[in-house]
């Protein structure tokens, strides 16, 4: 699996844009990424996820670049709840399920 | 849906004991993982399961672990005899469609 790589924390002001970006330049073209986040003490959850085009749900957006070597999660209004540490993940969509951790990043919502 | 089902929440036990951890997936999902989580290690994949089949062990870490999956509703995790060592939160997955849904994990203490 292709490996990703993110900077281990970030700060963000409460109702601002949190942008949390990955670098994934060995990534091949069946291979997704995904976004998980983990709240202390809690297990992960899923954000988002895509392949090539940029991705929208109700918790955030994720931005890929054309060549696919990295991508943006957002999300647009940050709340204190969103403090987390978030992962970003690449894999494939079948076959091999496995998901593959990183550190991701530490992200903390500033009030 | 309650969402994938993890006992004990909290477990403490002595060097040598038995731990058994379970698990109940999402239903209708039909692959479920396990994971442990240490400060030194990160979030590591142990084992994964399609169909109720072991298809993944490489990440159990000696033949003191095992798991099994009698059935698509109830897995287990069974460490014997427990060490020190194994303190860890232990989190149960599961997915039908590529995106894994987490469990609140069993935090595991062995003196």
């Amino acid at each position: 699996d292709a490996k990703t790589t993110q900077p281990p924390s970030m700060d963000c002001a409460e109702g601002r844009a949190a942008n949390l970006p990955c670098n994934h330049s060995t990534i091949s073209g069946n291979e997704y990424v995904y976004w998980y986040r983990q709240i202390h003490s809690q297990g992960p959850q899923y954000i988002i996820h895509g392949l090539k085009n940029n991705e929208t749900n109700e918790m955030a957006s994720l931005i890929i670049t054309e060549d696919r070597k990295s991508s943006t999660l957002i999300l647009p209004h940050a709340t204190l709840r969103d403090t987390a540490v978030y992962y970003c993940i690449v894999r494939p969509n079948f076959g091999n399920e496995k998901l593959t951790f990183g550190t991701g990043t530490r992200l903390t919502i500033i009030p | 849906d309650a969402g994938v089902i993890q006992s004990p929440r909290h477990e403490v036990t002595e060097m040598g004991q038995e731990v058994t951890l379970r698990c109940k997936p999402i239903s209708g999902h039909n692959s479920l993982f396990w994971y442990r989580q240490t400060m030194m290690r990160g979030l590591e994949l142990l084992i994964y399961f399609n169909n109720n089949v072991p298809i993944d062990d490489s990440g159990m870490p000696e033949d003191r672990f095992s798991a099994k999956m009698p059935n698509a509703s109830f897995s287990t995790l069974k460490i014997q005899p427990s060490e020190p060592r194994d303190s860890a939160v232990y989190f149960c997955a599961s997915t039908t469609s590529g995106t894994q849904y987490f469990g609140p994990g069993t935090r595991l203490t062995v003196l």
